[in-house]
């Protein structure tokens, strides 16, 4: 069936290192990704997005890399800072007559000082 | 910075009883969700609405749910007859347009639910 998943659950970061979060999808039609952050005691938010026609998208600190081929991308954070702990979460937008998203199950960041 | 806010943080209430969920989604926002995250799993897709009609729902939404827009801000998630298993963080989002058309979600801190 159709899911999008996460390959590790929990990654532990020194602070200052860069972090790679992956995630997998499996639905070929699925053409918009966006990753979410979500702290402790908070609701998802936005960090960045990626259609499905381009490879790699930049934002202030971030990136994502999307592979069309093996249907996987990932999130970079460069220079990783506590602020950055947090549990972050790959959706999919799913065409199905209107759009919802579909939540990974998350991978939990954690910086270590 | 515009924000979706929802009332109350935290809800307790016994086992067969209702509870209303709030939410006031962002002010220019036209499309309303909610989402449910039952601890420490994946947020899942519960319903969506927009121009006062329901858009989209989950398997999860079945007739024990029901949403509304009862006026020009609220937007509100009524559980009638709560199990045990609704307990969870309900969280309401909105957004300006069509996911498609590139239009993020933005989540309130969600009410956490608590059926006793």
């Amino acid at each position: 069936g159709e899911s999008v998943g996460l390959h590790l659950p929990t990654l532990s970061v020194q602070e200052g290192d860069n972090s790679i979060i992956n995630c997998a999808y499996s639905n070929s039609a699925s053409d918009y990704f966006i990753w979410y952050k979500q702290e402790s005691g908070k609701g998802p938010q936005f960090i960045i997005d990626i259609r499905s026609n381009m490879d790699k998208r930049q934002g202030q600190r971030v990136t994502v890399l999307l592979n069309k081929t093996v249907k996987h991308l990932s999130l970079q954070i460069a220079a990783t800072q506590p602020g950055d702990s947090a549990v972050y979460f790959c959706a999919d937008l799913r065409a199905s007559g209107t759009y919802k998203y579909i939540f990974g199950t998350g991978t939990r960041l954690k910086v270590l000082a | 910075e515009p924000e979706v806010t929802q009332t109350p943080s935290h809800q307790v209430t016994q086992m067969g009883q209702e509870v209303i969920l709030r939410c006031v989604p962002i002010s220019n926002h036209l499309y309303f969700y909610w989402y449910r995250q039952i601890l420490g799993q994946k947020v899942e897709f519960l319903v969506s609405f927009y121009n006062n009609e329901i858009s989209e729902k989950s398997e999860i939404f079945d007739d024990q749910f029901s949403v509304e827009r009862p006026d020009g801000s609220n937007f509100t998630l009524k559980i009638r007859s709560t199990k045990l298993e609704d307990s969870a963080m309900y969280f309401c989002a909105s957004s300006e347009g069509q996911i498609k058309y590139n239009s993020p979600l933005h989540f309130g801190n969600g009410t956490r639910l608590t059926v006793t």
